[in-house]
């Protein structure tokens, strides 16, 4: 059975800083995978999606890689502002008819002015 | 402007209720999703649907039940049946399994 963790659970940074959110997945024939934004009370907000035959995709200021082999999948977040502060989910689709999504518990993500 | 129309945005339902939330979607997805999200927890899917109706039992489907009569709209039923109702819940579409998956606003449900 597909489990996703995200580590950490939760981070504060100062304004400024690059930082790294990680994924991982115990089984690598995923689909695709997904990270998403969510603010509080709201729903979720696709940043990237990494199909299974790419290593990486990129938004703005936002990175994520894919490392299929070793289950594993990071989020770079350049020059974060205070507006990144949400919580980032992260989700592996393994395909076939059903589609639905797996996800992590996410990362509870403060950006301090 | 496309998108998933979640509502009402909150819901209060009385025990031994039945209560129904509305998902819309303008999208021309294929696909529908409903998921719960619990604090502390990821999100776990309830039901899904690939196409009109027809629809299958995802993860935490008992208590729950769907329609899919249009393409556009996958209403949820959160039925007497389901003892701990409380949650936010999360509607997603996807125009077919494995693309890019988007969410509404979800919907939160309080028992009182």
């Amino acid at each position: 059975k597909q489990e996703v963790t995200q580590i950490p659970a939760a981070l504060s940074v100062p304004e400024g800083e690059n930082l790294v959110l990680n994924c991982s997945f115990t089984d690598s024939a995923i689909y695709n995978l997904q990270w998403f934004r969510q603010d509080p009370g709201k729903g979720l907000t696709s940043l990237l999606l990494i199909q299974s035959s790419q290593r990486e995709q990129t938004s703005g200021r936002l990175n994520a890689s894919l490392d299929k082999s070793s289950g594993r999948s990071t989020l770079y977040i350049a020059a974060s502002q205070p507006g990144d502060s949400a919580t980032y989910l992260c989700a592996v689709s393994m395909g076939g008819s059903q589609g639905n999504l797996i996800f992590g518990k996410g990362t509870k993500l403060s950006v301090k002015p | 402007d496309g998108g998933i129309t979640q509502s009402p945005k909150y819901l209060f339902r009385k025990e031994g209720q039945n209560v129904t939330l509305s998902c819309e979607q303008n999208l021309n997805h294929d696909a529908m999703y409903w998921y719960r999200q619990d604090p502390g927890q990821g999100l776990r899917l309830i039901y899904y649907s690939q196409i009109v109706n027809d629809f299958q039992k995802g993860d935490i489907a008992e208590g729950y039940s769907v329609s899919r009569e249009k393409k556009e709209s996958f209403p949820l039923t959160v039925t007497s049946a389901q003892k701990n109702p409380t949650a936010f819940y999360l509607c997603a579409s996807t125009d077919r399994p494995g693309t890019e998956a988007f969410f509404g606003q979800g919907t939160r449900l309080t028992v009182v």
